[in-house]
């Protein structure tokens, strides 16, 4: 199986830009897909595909993909968007799905 | 509105077994993939097992490979996970997640909210 790795720790300042990435060999085959996750709640798909949004999702929060490294990309971080992240894709059989370790926003 | 509502969480004791389901609602059940997810405490998300729409087809994860067997009722709009010879390092919580249908994604676009699995003696 794949491994998808994420930084464990990203800040930004309120209302700046922040890239939050997912290497692995499997993003050069699959689109990744990232997800929200706030302390005691489930997880939010907040990115999906090329570069989707799901209804209800701000447009301040974008995808990118180039080579093994997918990215998530918030401009104009709310503190609101204080949470955890995960990005997950299929891994190298195509039939099992593998996550990032997740990666913790903190908006200073 | 999509609802998923899991359900069977608990403390159980190392080897025993426990059965997880999840209520669905707001969709058309039959028609999509469904998935386990789970999470130990203080961790990230560990994806455990898949089913497809009409239950033909189920990979899961090595860590629970053998141990745990998921079903589906398309009659009754629900999703099940048999877990057996439990171990201390499953405890976790279990979220049902939707599969979006978008073929070779991996997108789970709706998720339970929870249920947590603890194993302990």
């Amino acid at each position: 199986s794949s491994e998808l790795t994420q930084d464990p720790a990203v800040s930004v300042a309120l209302g700046q830009t922040v890239r939050i990435t997912c290497q692995g060999d499997s993003l050069r085959s699959y689109y990744a897909s990232w997800y929200q996750q706030k302390p005691g709640q489930a997880p939010v798909l907040v990115i999906y595909g090329k570069n989707n949004r799901p209804s209800g999702i701000p447009d301040r929060f974008s995808g990118s993909s180039s080579g093994n490294t997918a990215s998530l990309t918030i401009t104009g971080a709310q503190a609101e968007d204080e949470a955890d992240y995960y990005c997950n894709c299929r891994d190298s059989s195509g039939n099992h799905v593998v996550f990032g370790g997740g990666t913790k926003l903190t908006v200073l | 509105q999509v609802q998923l509502v899991e359900s069977g969480g608990g403390v159980v004791q190392p080897g025993r077994s426990l059965r997880l389901s999840c209520a669905a609602s707001g969709f058309t059940f039959s028609s999509y993939g469904m998935h386990w997810v789970r999470q130990a405490p203080g961790k990230g998300l560990e994806w455990v097992v898949v089913i497809s729409y009409d239950g033909s087809n189920k990979y899961y994860a090595d860590s629970v490979k053998g141990r745990f067997t998921i079903s589906r009722d398309n009659s009754k709009n629900t999703l099940s996970l048999q877990m057996n010879s439990l171990r201390a390092e499953d405890t976790a919580v279990f979220y049902c997640a939707k599969d979006g249908g978008f073929g070779e994604a991996a997108v789970f676009d709706y998720w339970g909210q929870g249920t947590l699995v603890t194993v302990s003696s």
